[in-house]
């Protein structure tokens, strides 16, 4: 079985703070990990995934993610927020024998000028 | 690349009528496609999975007779809302993963469609 908890509905920031969105998961077996952004009204864009190979990832819009397998976390991080980052944002799981992704609950992040 | 469409974006209709959603992977060929529900600041609820040339796999508690889903080819699958009623009001997504498409397990998603049953 595999399940996400994403840490925190809302998370705000002021603009050009640091931005750190939580995600923990579980799974049975070695995780591929991911992070999705949603805009309002829209589908779902891919920051980053983790499969496997560096735990270090880094993704798009200057998003990274570290891969932390003692501590079942996959935590997104961006060092300076923009007004543009404001969004909701997925963590999800899938792995080797999963046709399907584990979404968690999202986090909405809010940026103020 | 990697980019899916769905059609269309808005949808109206009536409550008792049924309305099709179009999901498309534009330049990649999708072996299995995803259909999820999203309420209103919620997360996103998967409804089912369908593999081309074969039947749909619905998850648990989603009526398959209501929700009809076909996935004729490789590029194409779509869900048919039937006998709609207010409470299938909802923001419905698809998503698609196939071959050529990087490693293989992630999924890209569609713009999604609003459906609204009046």
């Amino acid at each position: 079985a595999q399940s996400v908890t994403q840490l925190g509905s809302h998370v705000s920031v002021s603009e050009g703070a640091l931005v750190l969105l939580r995600c923990n998961y579980s799974s049975s077996v070695p995780p591929y990990l991911f992070w999705y952004v949603q805009y309002p009204n829209q589908g779902l864009q891919l920051l980053l995934k983790y499969t496997s190979a560096a735990t270090l990832v880094k993704g798009i819009n200057g998003f990274e993610a570290e891969f932390k397998k003692s501590e079942t976390s996959f935590h997104l991080t961006k060092p300076s927020a923009h007004m543009s980052d404001a969004a909701e944002y997925f963590c999800a799981v899938t792995g080797r024998g999963y046709s399907t992704l584990t979404f968690g609950k999202g986090t909405m992040l809010l940026v103020s000028p | 690349g990697a980019v899916v469409s769905q059609h269309p974006s808005w949808v109206i209709c009536k409550s008792g009528t049924s309305v099709k959603i179009e999901c498309r992977s534009l330049d990649f060929q999708a072996t299995t496609m995803f259909w999820y529900r999203q309420f209103p600041k919620q997360s996103l609820m998967l409804m089912a999975t369908s593999n081309e040339g074969s039947k749909a796999t619905y998850e648990q508690g989603v009526e398959k007779d209501k929700f009809l889903i076909n996935h004729a080819s490789l590029t194409l699958s779509t869900l048919t809302v039937t006998s709609a009623h207010p409470e299938d009001s909802s923001f419905y997504i698809c998503s698609a993963r196939g071959v050529g498409t990087g490693a293989g397990y992630e999924q890209y998603f569609g713009p999604g469609t609003r459906l609204t049953v009046t």
